[in-house]
């Protein structure tokens, strides 16, 4: 079975700052790996995911994540944030066990982008 | 844009009633599944649906809980005798096919009295 570990539950930062969210991954076999977001009363949306190849990914508004392997991590980026991403992001895994197909999702990070 | 859609946004019900959380997902996808995040918790896989039957479900998807698909368009989620403890966000997924997108409902926020 795999885990997800976010390890920052709120992350504030000023308008325009560069972000890093957190998240690691326990698994002993390969798996996929998402970021959502979830906007105030809005349903989860994917930014981006990791399926296979290059492990820099880039996803929608801006955003970015690195799948590192040998750290089990798939932090997430964004130079430069704006007021309008504050919001609750969620990391998830997929795996084989389910044929890639349910996800464990992390317990959440709450952004808050201050101006 | 096609989106998965969830109703009622937010439903009170008093202890040991039974409640219907009702989807709509996107109209040419095959899998569906519902997830519950308990207020401060994970996000936590409760079952997932493909060919009108269960393809999978957690240790959370107890007796108390059931899918349908009624029709060709609505997927439910059905708590026979609702309990304190399941009061939740739940939220409603789709997806075309095995390891694609999942694409997310906006969420039936569940209070349990």
């Amino acid at each position: 079975a795999q885990s997800v570990t976010q390890l920052d539950s709120q992350v504030p930062v000023f308008e325009e700052a560069p972000v890093e969210l957190r998240c690691n991954y326990s698994s002993s076999v390969s798996v996929y790996l998402f970021w959502y977001v979830q906007y105030p009363n809005q349903g989860l949306q994917l930014l981006l995911k990791y399926l296979s190849g290059s492990t820099l990914v880039k996803g929608i508004n801006g955003f970015e994540a690195e799948f590192n392997k040998s750290q089990t991590s798939f932090h997430l980026r964004k130079p430069s944030v704006h007021i309008s991403d504050t919001a609750e992001y969620f990391c998830a895994v997929s795996g084989p066990n389910s044929g890639y197909s349910t996800l464990t999702f992390g317990k959440g990070t709450m952004l808050l982008v201050s101006p | 844009e096609p989106e998965v859609t969830q109703t009622p946004s937010h439903q009170v019900t008093q202890m040991g009633q039974e409640v219907i959380l009702r989807c709509v997902p996107i109209s040419n996808h095959l899998y569906f599944y519902w997830y519950r995040q308990i207020l401060g918790q994970k996000v936590e896989f409760l079952v997932s649906f493909y060919n009108n039957e269960i393809s999978e479900k957690s240790e959370i998807f107890d007796d108390q809980f059931s899918v349908e698909r009624p029709d060709g368009s609505n997927f439910t989620l059905k708590i026979r005798s609702t309990k304190l403890e399941d009061s939740a966000m739940y939220f409603c997924a789709s997806t075309i096919k095995m390891n694609t997108e999942a694409f997310f409902g906006q969420g039936t926020r569940l209070t349990v009295v």
